[in-house]
């Protein structure tokens, strides 16, 4: 059965330095999206992306943060210049028709 | 925004005891799903639910849309079944962001 797949699954790094998470959806599926959740919480949501471009985003995802499909493979979230409170883990998923989202396994980032 | 309220917020089971987790939400909405999130933090899908009612094996899924409520029954549980269970739902105007649920979380004990 297809897979979200994300690289890597832990990242740790220093405040201030720029982090990119990866992500491969399912092969077929057009939508994409970004949460996060930080420990203990509720997952929240960051973005969504369809056709090349950002189609949805929440107030968590300022200027700090960007979405590139670089390719027809890949979904990547960068984040600038990390903070402490950006230590979580962030989840990628995917949707075929927009409906129901399958979500990748996380990468846990760790900002020291 | 929609509101995503789940209850219990915890539960402690015996294996093989059967139970109820509800998922309440505000507002009409296009898309309901359950999770589980297993101890290594993985969100697994579990049911894709706007409405009606489906079954996997020990676990099935109510939506009644009307009355903006879900059910997620575990039957038989088993140590494996422990970890948080989230609801998340996608409102009906003009989004497709999910809003998640804080969580059950269930521990079944052997």
């Amino acid at each position: 059965e297809p897979e979200v797949t994300q690289t890597p699954s832990h990242q740790v790094t220093q405040m201030g330095q720029e982090v990119i998470l990866r992500c491969v959806p399912i092969s077929n599926h057009l939508y994409f999206y970004w949460y996060r959740q930080i420990l203990g919480q509720k997952v929240e949501f960051l973005v969504s992306f369809y056709n090349n471009e950002i189609s949805e985003k929440s107030e968590i995802f300022d200027d700090q943060f960007s979405v590139e499909r670089p390719d027809g493979s890949n979904f990547t979230l960068k984040i600038r210049s990390t903070k402490l409170e950006d230590s979580a883990m962030y989840f990628c998923a995917s949707s075929r028709d927009n409906y129901e989202q399958y979500f990748g396994p996380g990468t846990r980032l760790t900002v020291t | 925004g929609i509101q995503v309220e789940q209850s219990p917020p915890d539960l402690i089971l015996q294996e093989g005891a059967n139970s109820t987790l509800r998922c309440n939400f505000s507002d009409s909405v296009n898309n309901l799903q359950w999770f589980h999130q297993n101890p290594w933090g993985q969100l697994i899908n579990l049911f894709y639910i706007p409405s009606g009612t489906k079954q996997n094996g020990r676990l099935s899924a109510t939506t009644v849309a009307t009355e903006r409520y879900s059910l997620l029954y575990i039957s038989s549980s088993q140590t494996t079944d422990s970890g948080v269970y989230f609801c998340a739902v996608e409102g009906s105007y003009n989004t497709d962001k999910l809003i998640f649920g804080t969580g059950t979380r269930l521990q079944v004990f052997p």
